[in-house]
């Protein structure tokens, strides 16, 4: 499968633990996106990386929030000390860099239940 | 922040009538696109018109775009009980982001 995936699937937590999510962008994709999508409403934009830069950051993404893509590949987003408002999915999708209109391919979103 | 508002909130018709659903935006864009979600899973490109376009085909779907009236409506003809998803439509802001609307939940009953 040559599609974005993401790891894990779902993730149930407690309160004030911290958690990790990956996501493997499609190979050849130099642009990588976090999307938080909360029940009934679109997904919001996080963060976006262009190879291992992170270029910008949303004022949703507080400072318990830290996402990295080390090498230009695969990302990570931690989240630190949950709380029950970041219940929520976490969506990655990536985009080439020569998609001119930023058309961005999805993967298939993390579920965070934070109880 | 959420782009803007999408018309009906939720949609429900019968296999082969045709389904519309709006959406209105509130910046100047570039492009507009529509995604497809459906149930507990990511979300799937479906179709990009660019500014200086009114009107665009993709098989069953056809997308119109208004920048007058910043607005976009989405038409699937023939619709099929596997439509049944939330559609979003998202323009492009400054940095790449994607900024979605709050969707469309179309229901086909078969």
């Amino acid at each position: 499968d040559t599609g974005v995936s993401q790891d894990p699937r779902h993730k149930i937590t407690k309160r004030g633990q911290n958690v990790t999510f990956r996501c493997d962008p499609i190979s050849e994709h130099n642009r990588l996106y976090w999307y938080r999508q909360t029940l009934g409403q679109g997904p919001e934009f996080l963060t976006y990386f262009q190879n291992e830069a992170q270029l910008e950051k949303s004022r949703l993404l507080s400072d318990r929030f830290s996402a990295e893509r080390p090498k230009g590949s695969f990302s990570t987003l931690e989240i630190q000390r949950t709380e029950q408002g970041d219940s929520a999915m976490y969506l990655c999708a990536s985009s080439p860099r020569t998609s001119v209109y930023n058309e961005q391919f999805f993967g298939p979103g993390t579920r965070l239940t934070v109880l | 922040s959420q782009q803007g508002e999408e018309d009906p909130q939720a949609l429900s018709i019968q296999e082969g009538e045709n389904a519309t659903m709006n959406c209105s935006y509130k910046t100047s864009i570039n492009n507009l696109q529509w995604y497809r979600q459906n149930s507990g899973r990511g979300l799937v490109h479906l179709i990009l018109i660019r500014s200086n376009e009114r009107e665009k085909h993709s098989g069953r779907l056809r997308v119109t775009l208004d920048t007058s009236k910043k607005s976009s409506s989405l038409l699937i003809t023939a619709s099929r009980a596997a439509d049944t998803a939330s559609y979003f439509c998202a323009t492009v802001e400054y940095g790449n982001k994607l900024v979605f609307g709050a969707g469309t939940i179309l229901r086909v009953k078969s």
